[in-house]
């Protein structure tokens, strides 16, 4: 079964600073990665999601995230945060059709003015 | 082309009540699925629709239940609502099912229970 932790309930960034959003996964083969975002009172927004093509993964809103096999991450990174990256974000597993989706615990961005 | 669409957005019921929701998924996705979203438990997934058949259900008790029309639309219904029960329901549309398949959010229905 496929299963992400995501590291940090809560980061806290000062605008224009570097973001980091930690997510290992847990997994017997490499499984599709996909990170959201979640903004308050909405849905949730696919940023970006790794597919065994490139581990370097580029998203929406200049972010990024590199796939590691050697340590099962699939960590988030931003180079310069914008007040408007504050919301929550998940890392998701995907694998085959027969699965029961699993969503990590999240991680709540707060960016300091 | 539209996105998914929840509706209603908000709601308030009584404990003891039933609810329904309802999902239009983006148009020539067959797949849909249901999240519960609670501070306490976060996103779980309640289950999954692939052509007007559940695939897959979530750990939930059987008063959490769901269907598929063919035009893929999906209501979702809790009978004898606890306050417990209180939460955003988010429905998902998919075009294909798990794998490299991206999952589209609507916007979510907020239910409380009082």
């Amino acid at each position: 079964a496929q299963s992400v932790t995501q590291l940090d309930s809560h980061v806290s960034v000062s605008e224009g600073t570097p973001v980091l959003l930690r997510c290992n996964y847990s997994s017997s083969y490499s499984p599709s990665l996909f990170w959201y975002v979640q903004h308050p009172n909405k849905g949730l927004q696919l940023l970006l999601k790794y597919t065994s093509a490139a581990t370097l993964v580029k998203g929406i809103n200049g972010f990024e995230a590199e796939f590691k096999k050697s340590e099962t991450s699939f960590h988030l990174t931003k180079p310069s945060a914008h007040m408007s990256d504050a919301a929550e974000y998940f890392c998701v597993p995907r694998a085959g059709g027969n699965e029961k989706l699993t969503f990590g615990t999240g991680t709540r961005l707060t960016i300091i003015p | 082309k539209a996105g998914v669409t929840q509706t209603p957005r908000y709601l308030i019921k009584t404990r003891g009540q039933q609810v329904t929701l309802s999902c239009s998924p983006i148009s020539g996705h067959r797949s849909v699925s249901w999240y519960q979203q609670t501070p306490g438990q976060g996103l779980q997934f309640l289950f999954e629709y692939f052509s007007e058949t559940q695939r897959n259900k979530g750990n939930f008790p059987g008063r959490f239940s769901g269907r598929q029309f063919s035009n893929s639309r999906s209501e979702m219904n809790v009978s004898t609502l606890e306050l417990g029960d209180s939460a955003l329901y988010l429905c998902a549309s998919s075009l294909i099912r798990g794998g490299t398949g991206e999952l589209f959010f609507g916007e979510g229905s907020r239910l409380t229970v009082l």
